[in-house]
């Protein structure tokens, strides 16, 4: 049961681009959202986060929008940059218990590998 | 500030035998969490850790196990490693919604 999907393996743009990198979801709990970036022989590197209560999170180049009826997020990269190149996960959050003593676990999806030309 | 450390950063282990992972956060997180990513999906979620209590736990048996000391450091431990274990673990610290993680540990089982 696949909750988190990035439906594109891979996207090609060139340098100076935009780049959309797409993620829908199907868990109605999942109340927080995170882009996280990914090079080879590396761990996840946070992006950008957006709660559901949101729309729209900007982070200079970055931006994520969430359309919670649609169930879909997409983050946004302008100008696109050849160091951009990597792997991209979305993932979601479930929502932290009452006492605030656990953040939920992150839900994450396939990855999808951008390609940056110059 | 340091970030996330894990050692060892790589392990080949035999079939069956046991292994011990390590993780220190970063200063003042207080909650870990550790996830499986094998070759072309994302991370896995193992268990989550806050206050040496674990407050999550995702669909793994209990081959898996792990937990946290006083200084919020945490081992994942797995027992009889079959060949499906070999994957990439990584451990993750929080101390809100966003979660930073290290880089990892590469187990290989043969």
């Amino acid at each position: 049961d696949q909750q988190v999907k990035q439906n594109s393996p891979s996207l090609s743009v060139q340098e100076g681009r935009i780049s959309i990198l797409n993620c829908d979801y199907t868990n109605s709990m999942f109340d927080y959202f995170l882009w996280y970036k990914k090079y080879p022989a590396e761990g996840p590197t946070f992006l950008i986060s957006i709660s559901s209560i949101k729309d729209k999170n900007e982070d200079g180049r970055f931006t994520v929008f969430l359309n919670k009826s649609a169930k879909h997020l997409s983050l946004h990269i302008v100008p696109s940059q050849p160091g951009d190149s990597a792997v991209y996960f979305c993932a979601a959050s479930t929502p932290r218990n009452a006492g605030g003593t656990s953040y939920g676990k992150l839900t994450f999806g396939q990855g999808t590998i951008l390609t940056v030309h110059p | 500030d340091a970030g996330v450390t894990q050692s060892p950063t790589h392990l080949i282990k035999t079939r069956g035998q046991h292994v011990t992972l390590r993780c220190s956060p970063i200063s003042g997180h207080k909650s870990v969490s550790w996830y499986q990513q094998v070759l072309g999906q994302g991370p896995q979620f193992i268990f989550q850790y806050y206050e040496k209590e674990e407050r999550g736990r995702g669909n793994f048996p209990d081959r898996f196990s792990a937990r946290q000391f006083p200084n919020y450091s945490s081992e994942l431990n797995v027992n009889a490693l079959l060949l499906g274990d070999s994957a990439l673990y990584l451990c993750a610290s929080s101390r809100e919604y966003e979660q930073y993680f290290g880089p990892g540990t590469r187990l290989t089982v043969t």
